[in-house]
Formats: C-alpha cells, sequence, structure tokens
C-alpha cells in the first residue's frame, strides 16, 4: 500500500542551526502539507502546498519556516534557525489524486525534532 | 475558523467493554469530520470519514461515528474494546475540501485494561 516516508525518524539539533525535515509523499497525489505536535498539544496545520507553491500556511509559519518540492518526490520542510519552541513531532501528510481529488490526507510517520 | 474540543486526554476502558470519545466541532459551513488513529510509533492512520450522506460512517477496526449536527458532535463508539485498540485517537475537521486544511482535537490516550 501506498505510504507516506519522513526522514529523519528523531533530530536533535542544537538552537540556532537549521533544519531539514524529508518527505516522500505518495507519488500520484497533489497536495502536501505540514503539521506539528508540541508535547501535550494539538496537532496544528502549518503549511499546505500546491501546484508547486503554498497554498495556505498559518501564524505559525513565519519567515524562519519555508518548503520546498525541489525534485518531484521529496517535499521539505526547512526552519532556518531553531529555537526550543520549535521541538515537536513534524507530520507531513499529502491527498488527492489527480483522478480522485476527494481523499483523506495520509500522514506519515513524524519526524521528531529536539532543539537543545 | 473550524476548531475541535476532545475531552479526557486519558480515557480507561476494559477489555470487552464499550469504547466511547466524544468529539465537538466548531465550522462555519458544512464540516467534514475525521478520526484518526495513531499508534505507538506509527503514523496517523485514519479510522474513518464523513463527508456527506449517511450520517453513521463505519471504520477500520469495527469504530465507528455519528455525525449529528444539532449536537455540533461526531462520537466515535467500539462495542467491545479489544486489547489492540490501545493507541491514540484523534478528532478532526475540515471545512473545504479542496484544500483540506485540518483541526484537529487534542486527542485521546486510550489504555485498555485486561
Amino acid at each position: 500500500e501506498p505510504e507516506v516516508t519522513q526522514t529523519p525518524s528523531h533530530q536533535v539539533t542544537q538552537m540556532g542551526q537549521e533544519v531539514i525535515l524529508r518527505c516522500v509523499p505518495i507519488s500520484n497525489h497533489l497536495y502536501f502539507y505540514w503539521y506539528r505536535q508540541i508535547l501535550g498539544q494539538k496537532v496544528e496545520f502549518l503549511v499546505s502546498f500546491y501546484n508547486n507553491e503554498i497554498s495556505e500556511k498559518s501564524e505559525i509559519f513565519d519567515d524562519q519556516f519555508s518548503v520546498e518540492r525541489p525534485d518531484g518526490s521529496n517535499f521539505t520542510l526547512k526552519i532556518r534557525s531553531t529555537k526550543l519552541e520549535d521541538s515537536a513531532m513534524y507530520f507531513c501528510a499529502s491527498r488527492g489524486a489527480l483522478q480522485d481529488l476527494n481523499t483523506e490526507a495520509f500522514f506519515g510517520q513524524g519526524t521528531r525534532l529536539t532543539v537543545v | 475558523a473550524q476548531s475541535v474540543t476532545q475531552l479526557g486526554s486519558h480515557v480507561s476502558v476494559s477489555e470487552g467493554a464499550l469504547v466511547l470519545l466524544r468529539c465537538n466541532y466548531s465550522s462555519s459551513v458544512p464540516p467534514y469530520l475525521f478520526w484518526y488513529v495513531q499508534y505507538p510509533n506509527q503514523g496517523l492512520q485514519l479510522l474513518l470519514k464523513y463527508t456527506t450522506g449517511a450520517t453513521l460512517v463505519k471504520g477500520i477496526n469495527g469504530f465507528e461515528a455519528e455525525f449529528k449536527k444539532s449536537e455540533t458532535s461526531f462520537h466515535l463508539t467500539k462495542p467491545s474494546a479489544h486489547m489492540s485498540d490501545a493507541a491514540e485517537y484523534f478528532c478532526a475537521v475540515s471545512d473545504r475540501w479542496g484544500d483540506n486544511r485540518l483541526a484537529f482535537g487534542k486527542g485521546n490516550q486510550v489504555v485498555v485494561i485486561p
């Protein structure tokens, strides 16, 4: 069964460093998302991406964050200068095959980011 | 903006007993509603969804949920809990099918007692 894969599963980084979280969405999907979950809090929407551009972003997704789909398969989230409060589980999701846009989002296993 | 309320972060249920997880939503337009489950060290997996049509929806692993517009609820039930149901359960809502930006509840950690 097709699945969304995320790497790495765990990432520890020092405050102020740049991190890139990687995701391989399901190959025929058209919509891509990043969500995050700070420990003990809700899963929060960060950004959606469609047709090679950001379609929507939340107030969390400030200038420190960026997304890219560099090669038609990977979908990356970059945090330019990490802060302690960026520590969270980050989920990538994809949905919407061309032949059936009305599908639910499929989520990856998440990357646990710890900023020290 | 849409939002979801899930009360009680931890829910304990005896094996064989009814599982009931409550979800109330807020949405300015007709909602699309989802329940996701997360097993340890795994991603979020769709249990079931309501988009249109029948308000009682059945999902995987014997779970079902009923959309009640008058109560703005989408409670999840399973008649008989199994040990394998121990997981975290998230209710989510979106009000646009195109972008499908999801708003999640805080989740319920279900513990099944033998």
